[in-house]
């Protein structure tokens, strides 16, 4: 069965920094890309970052650049969301989902159950 | 950057049939794959449809994807009062190297 669960989310002030992460079971890690997707409160959902299976190839949406890097531990199951120069408007539920391929972008047929992150002073 | 368009909502009896369109660009839906979500309220989004038609093992053929053009379609047939959720489509964008989701379409059982 496969499972994603995450944690690392808070409540951080403007400007600070969070560590995400996404434990993974269930399924051969590293033949996967991993994303992450976000919903502020109220909102639909926001593609935010994917990473290929082999980690190699990473997209970003154009809010979080320069800001959020993303990165796996293929030996430890491991997907992480480093978010760094926090805004309000990164305030959301964020989900780490599996992809359906090697490669990152086609479509996510497991999602987590999100950690909430809430950037206020 | 750019969204793919869904209606607000969309709403029919229990029974009937409800259809979900989802419009982009040649960069997006016209040239990937397109997929599609449901999310149940208070919970995370589960894929409906991939590859423009497929379903996973799992969801019922209740549920149906058609793509033509810059324009896809989710149909539901035999709407029950357990269907309603937000659905959302979703597709690569080729030239802003980003996946976009659809702006969500509430579906009511009336």
């Amino acid at each position: 069965e496969v499972q994603l669960v995450e944690s690392g989310g808070g409540l951080v002030q403007p400007g600070g920094s969070l560590r995400l992460s996404c434990a993974a079971s269930g399924f051969t890690f590293n033949n996967y890309a991993m994303t992450w997707v976000r919903q502020a409160p109220g909102k639909g959902l926001e593609w935010v970052s994917g990473i290929s299976g082999s980690g190699y190839t990473t997209e970003y949406t154009d809010s979080v650049k320069g800001r959020f890097t993303i990165s796996r531990d293929n030996s430890k199951n491991m997907l992480y969301l480093q978010m760094n120069s926090l805004r309000a408007e990164d305030t959301a539920l964020y989900y780490c989902a599996k992809d359906g391929r090697t490669q990152p972008g086609y479509d996510f047929d497991y999602w987590g159950q999100g950690t909430l992150v809430t950037v206020s002073s | 950057q750019s969204v793919l368009t869904q209606p607000p909502s969309v709403s029919a009896a229990p029974g009937q049939k409800v259809t979900i369109s989802c419009s982009g660009s040649s960069s997006n839906t016209g040239n990937n794959y397109v997929s599609w979500y449901r999310q149940l309220p208070g919970t995370a989004p589960k894929l409906l449809i991939y590859d423009n038609t497929k379903r996973p093992s799992g969801i019922p053929d209740r549920f149906s994807g058609s793509k033509s053009g810059t324009s896809a379609t989710l149909a539901i047939t035999g709407l029950q009062a357990g269907d309603e959720a937000d659905f959302y489509c979703g597709a690569w964008d080729s030239s802003l190297s980003v996946y976009l989701f659809g702006t969500g379409t509430k579906v009511t059982a009336l």
